[in-house]
């Protein structure tokens, strides 16, 4: 099974919006990490956010964490036609293996 | 290479047939991963190599599929008499260290008729 969930698991708004997008997982993790994927194939490391951080920025994007109730966000500012794609969460937790959820398909209209 | 590179990227094949797909992996990543997706879906692992460690495959769905790995390099991945739901797409991934950064090849698409 999935360790973890992405909510919504479809998200469809205007460019120049801000997206948001939802994951929870559900055992202890050591870091997650979210990813982007076009078209179904390769994935792209978006942003590794660790256990002992609550918060990251990485440009237009801003990730939270809250190991309390084992939930993150990602959000996009001022979104672009060229930032649909799907979005996943993946996690680590006693190996290195990403474990991840089912995504959130993100389509930003011009 | 600059980054992980996979072979084929489409393979089309019958069922019943054996396939191999490879992985070349970022040099000096010390691990690699294989992991399927099918359509609409998220990534599920298969197996995992680290260094001269013994493989993780608990991901492996069946008897049918194996995977190799030379050194630090090269791995493939070998599916047997290939099924219908072993239609999707299969992508590899490598990492310098442990628990940090995964970086993807762009993944072989395999469809089995």
């Amino acid at each position: 099974s999935q360790q973890g969930e992405e909510d919504p698991q479809a998200l469809s708004i205007q460019e120049g919006e801000n997206a948001t997008m939802n994951c929870s997982y559900k055992t202890s993790i050591n870091n997650l990490q979210w990813y982007r994927q076009n078209s179904g194939r390769g994935l792209v490391h978006l942003i590794l956010i660790r256990s002992n951080e609550r918060e990251k920025h990485s440009g237009r994007l801003r990730v939270t964490l809250d190991t309390s109730k084992k939930s993150s966000s990602l959000l996009i500012t001022a979104s672009r036609a060229a930032d649909t794609a799907s979005y996943f969460c993946a996690t680590v937790f006693a190996g290195n293996m990403l474990t991840f959820g089912g995504g959130t398909r993100l389509m930003v209209k011009p | 290479g600059a980054g992980v590179s996979q072979s084929p990227s489409n393979k089309v094949t019958e069922k019943g047939k054996d396939v191999e797909l490879r992985c070349d992996p970022i040099s000096g990543h010390t691990a690699l991963y294989w992991y399927r997706q099918r359509l609409g879906q998220g990534l599920e692992f298969l197996i995992y190599f680290q260094g001269n460690s013994a493989p993780d495959k608990s991901g492996l769905p069946s008897d049918r599929f194996s995977a190799e790995r030379t050194g630090e390099s090269v791995s493939t991945l070998t599916i047997q008499r290939t099924q219908q739901e072993d239609s999707a797409v299969y992508l590899c991934a490598s990492t310098r260290q442990i628990q940090e950064t995964q970086y993807f090849g762009p993944g072989t698409r395999l469809l089995v008729l």
